[in-house]
């Protein structure tokens, strides 16, 4: 295990429901980050928190919301989703962003299915 | 554009063989590359970084080498086993966290 946990494994929502994904790091590292994985596609950076505080939203629709309420936890809030939502979602965590290339831990990543 | 381009798409070998992945980058600046192994199921995992000034770097029967002139980077699988059954992504780490990942090499390992 690489000591990033993330809930749940697997997620089926509907266009008009609102869930939550959760990720908590037990390396006591203080970045955490949040990436989407798409078929046979690079893996997209969607938002990056440094000590609780958001230092990137990649050009991210509103429909997807991050909270960070401290370092070791990070949520994203999904409501009105849309199909093409549908992919892996990576948690990762890193000691800071302050270094070049700092390793990034990852979960094992929340299976999403927007129907 | 920063690009990150691996190939093969996909890969499968026999037990045993070796095989060699292939990672071209097109990303400035440059700070470190690194391979990571994804299992189906789990998040990806760091096998080897480089920076700038390495040209190879080994991890067991994972040997990973880097040409910062013609942006070239390869990783090299010896006596492959079932277990090696993955995939292989290259990432390019342009400072701080900004990082540029590949689509991945899926390799499959046969009995």
């Amino acid at each position: 295990e690489t000591g990033v946990t993330q809930t749940p494994r697997h997620l089926v929502m509907g266009m008009t429901n609102k869930k939550s994904l959760k990720c908590e790091q037990h390396l006591g590292h203080n970045a955490m980050y949040w990436y989407k994985q798409s078929a046979k596609k690079p893996l997209e950076l969607m938002f990056v928190y440094n000590f609780k505080e958001q230092t990137e939203n990649n050009s991210v629709p509103s429909r997807f919301s991050p909270e960070c309420p401290n370092s070791s936890h990070l949520f994203l809030h999904l409501h009105t989703l849309q199909p093409e939502d549908s992919a892996l979602y990576l948690c990762a965590s890193s000691q800071d962003v302050e270094a070049g290339g700092r390793e990034q831990f990852f979960g094992p990543g929340t299976r999403l299915t927007v129907l | 554009k920063n690009q990150v381009e691996q190939s093969p798409q996909s890969l499968i070998i026999l037990e045993g063989k070796n095989c060699t992945l292939q990672c071209n980058y097109t990303v400035s600046p440059f700070s470190n590359l690194r391979w990571y192994k994804q299992d189906t199921g789990r998040g990806p995992v760091s096998l080897t970084i480089m920076t700038f000034s390495e040209n190879t770097k080994s991890n067991g029967r994972y040997t990973a080498t880097l040409d910062a002139d013609t942006k070239q980077s390869s990783l090299h699988i010896t006596a492959s086993q079932l277990s090696d059954s993955a995939s292989y992504i290259c990432v390019v780490n342009t400072g701080g966290f900004k990082t540029i990942f590949g689509a991945g090499t899926r390799l499959f390992v046969k009995a």
